[in-house]
């Protein structure tokens, strides 16, 4: 069965640094989709990131870049000069005809 | 392209009514999907419709619970004889297809049974 673990409950960070985010997932599939969403308090949960199993090149979006370990079957997200704006909670997400969710890590900002 | 809306926000309602959902998905997105979270943890999967047809449905979800996407349009979420246990945010989510397909989210309804 495929899971999808987030060890880290919260986390923060001081704005402007850099922060890492860890998720690992379980599955027996090659071809697979990996996302991570943000889900600010009481808002909608949006999109951040994702990544193509198939590819070897780790993702990246502005500030906010992925390792993609497919062996290890990890798929950390790096968030760099972080900002208050980033304070969220976070998901990591396996997709294989349906998602799968982390328990999420809420991250927060300090300035 | 307003993103998807769900209705009502919150609901409050009392132990062994049934209740009803709504989510209208973004008017091109053919696949729509419900999740469940309940407090500090990831929403969780109920059951996603291509189109009108419900593909899968998760064996978590007991009897009590259908949904219907009657003309591969808007859906609903119906919870009978609700309980406790059902408090929750139901979520509802439309993209254009799986794979990479970003999943777009509603804000969700809060269901509080009492």
């Amino acid at each position: 069965a495929q899971t999808v673990t987030q060890s880290q409950p919260e986390m923060s960070v001081q704005e402007a640094e850099t922060v890492t985010l860890s998720c690992t997932y379980d599955t027996s599939e090659s071809d697979y989709y990996l996302f991570w969403y943000k889900q600010p308090p009481s808002r909608q949960m949006i999109l951040v990131i994702r990544q193509e199993a198939y590819k070897q090149q780790n993702a990246t979006e502005n500030r906010f870049s992925v390792n993609f370990q497919k062996a290890a079957k990890s798929f950390s997200l790096k968030i760099s000069d972080s900002q208050l704006g980033d304070a969220a909670m976070y998901f990591c997400a396996y997709n294989f005809n349906k998602f799968y969710f982390g328990s999420g890590t809420k991250l927060n900002v300090k300035p | 392209d307003t993103g998807v809306s769900q209705n009502p926000r919150h609901k409050i309602t009392k132990r062994g009514q049934n209740v009803t959902f709504r989510c209208d998905p973004i008017s091109e997105h053919n696949r729509l999907y419900w999740y469940r979270q309940t407090l500090g943890q990831g929403p969780e999967f109920l059951t996603y419709f291509q189109n009108e047809a419900q593909l899968e449905k998760s064996r978590l979800l007991s009897d009590r619970f259908s949904a219907e996407r009657p003309k591969g349009s808007f859906s609903t979420l119906e919870i009978q004889r609700t309980e406790q246990g059902d408090s929750a945010m139901y979520l509802c989510a439309s993209s254009l297809g799986s794979g990479a397909y970003e999943q777009y989210f509603g804000p969700g309804t809060r269901l509080t049974v009492t």
